[in-house]
């Protein structure tokens, strides 16, 4: 099984400032097969980027996803009120399908 | 517009059976891969279990396999998760999702809440 950690758990900013949220796999991602979610509090996770670097439907371009291999990155370039949640990397190119434990992007 | 709507969660007791339900609408569930994820309260996320859009691929976490099953009827846009032998730690919130073309999960529910406690 593939074991992604992400750091930091919790990253403290301010509205307008750069957050970058770090997923670390145990292992090679396939094929870049690399996702990320968004989670807000009581909510369902929403697809922010595949394929490593792909933008989902109606994701805004301040959030980027980079990285291969085992190593990956998400970038919200300039923090919206609205992005203040939990942010989960999951792979999927090799069963099982597993999540890293989230990043919590709180105001500071 | 995709939407999913989790149902059947409720409070059961260690040992016993439910079958959550996930109602799609917006697409063709019959094409679509599946696939269900939990989350414990206060936890992170976690996959449950899989189908592939032609059903012949079931996938499931070890912490399930031979106590679920996953399943769907197409002719009721319905998919399926029969869960058995229920322990506490399955106690979380489950949602149901649509996998993309990569088995990227790009539609969730809302999900519904399965307690397992005497």
């Amino acid at each position: 099984e593939i074991v992604l950690t992400q750091s930091p758990g919790t990253l403290s900013l301010s509205p307008g400032e750069r957050a970058t949220l770090s997923c670390r796999a145990s292992q090679s991602v396939s094929s870049r097969y690399l996702g990320w979610y968004q989670q807000k509090s009581g909510q369902a996770p929403r697809l922010l980027i595949y394929d490593a670097s792909r933008r989902a439907t109606g994701i805004p371009d301040r959030f980027t996803g980079s990285g291969s291999g085992s190593d990956f990155t998400l970038t919200i370039s300039r923090l919206e009120p609205e992005d203040f949640a939990v942010y989960y990397c999951q792979q999927y190119g090799t069963s099982p399908l597993t999540f890293g434990g989230g990043t919590k992007v709180e105001i500071k | 517009e995709v939407q999913l709507l989790e149902s059947g969660g409720g409070l059961v007791q260690p040992g016993g059976s439910l079958r959550l339900s996930c109602a799609a609408s917006g697409f063709t569930l019959r094409t679509s891969a599946m696939t269900w994820v939990r989350q414990a309260p206060g936890k992170g996320l976690e996959w449950v279990s899989g189908i592939s859009d032609d059903d012949f691929t079931t996938h499931y976490a070890d912490s399930v396999k031979g106590r679920f099953t996953i399943s769907r009827d197409n002719w009721k846009n319905t998919l399926y998760l029969q869960m058995t032998s229920l322990r506490v730690e399955d106690t979380a919130v489950y949602f149901c999702a649509k996998e993309g073309p990569n088995n990227y999960f790009d539609s969730w529910g809302h999900g519904t809440l399965v307690t397992v406690s005497s």
